[in-house]
């Protein structure tokens, strides 16, 4: 089935471990993001990246890192995880990041807890 | 600064139509996004609107005022499924979608 696939669907992380969350896509999308959801707050963007070996910060990117090395991957790294880092991430890819505006599609969640 | 306003939670009947409104204030505008969200899953595309006007797809429109920086989802013969999250997101002069908090839909019988 096509779609947006993420893993883990839920974890929980001693504070200060490193942890990656992974993303794969089989759409051929060339833009992806990486969000977090918070209760009482949007969505917030993480990473993006528009193409393959392209990456940028997002609103709030601070103790995360990504990389895009093909199409397909969009891996996020909590280098050292802290409690404020306790939130649901989706990641999502769009056809398009510039010209006619596509919808995104999203993965089912990682629901991360970090103690 | 960007901004997107829409309120935290509505009541409605089912059978009964609803309009969920969404105010943005964003750097350069590229088009508006209504997205649902059922609890504990992703959110899920609904509607995309770029020029002024309503969009009518089924049970749901969406209504674009540029000049105002507002839109509305209208939700009509609500069922028991509807009951969900609704997200309004505009995006911005470099096409990066700005969130609101989204809308709590409560469906009663």
């Amino acid at each position: 089935i096509a779609g947006i696939t993420q893993a883990p669907t839920s974890q929980i992380l001693a504070a200060g471990r490193r942890m990656t969350l992974r993303c794969t896509q089989d759409m051929r999308h060339n833009a992806m993001y990486w969000y977090r959801q918070d209760l009482g707050l949007g969505l917030r963007l993480i990473h993006y990246s528009n193409t393959a070996g392209t990456t940028g910060k997002g609103e709030v990117p601070d103790g995360y890192s990504v990389s895009r090395a093909n199409t397909d991957d969009f891996p996020l790294t909590l280098a050292s995880a802290v409690p404020s880092q306790t939130s649901v991430y989706f990641c999502a890819s769009s056809d398009s990041n510039t010209g006619a505006s596509t919808e995104a599609f999203f993965g089912q969640g990682t629901r991360l807890t970090v103690v | 600064g960007q901004n997107i306003d829409q309120p935290t939670e509505m009541t409605a009947t089912e059978g009964a139509i609803v309009q969920i409104n969404c105010t943005y204030q964003t750097s350069g505008f590229n088009g508006l996004f209504w997205y649902q969200q059922h609890a504990g899953e992703a959110p899920t595309f609904l509607s995309y609107n770029v020029l002024d006007g309503l969009e009518e797809k089924g049970r749901f429109s969406s209504f674009l005022s540029r000049s105002k920086g507002y839109s509305y989802l209208l939700l009509k013969e609500l069922q028991m499924k509807d009951s969900a999250s609704y997200l309004c997101a505009a995006m911005d002069s470099n096409y990066q979608l700005i969130w609101g908090a989204g809308t709590k839909l409560i469906i009663k019988p």
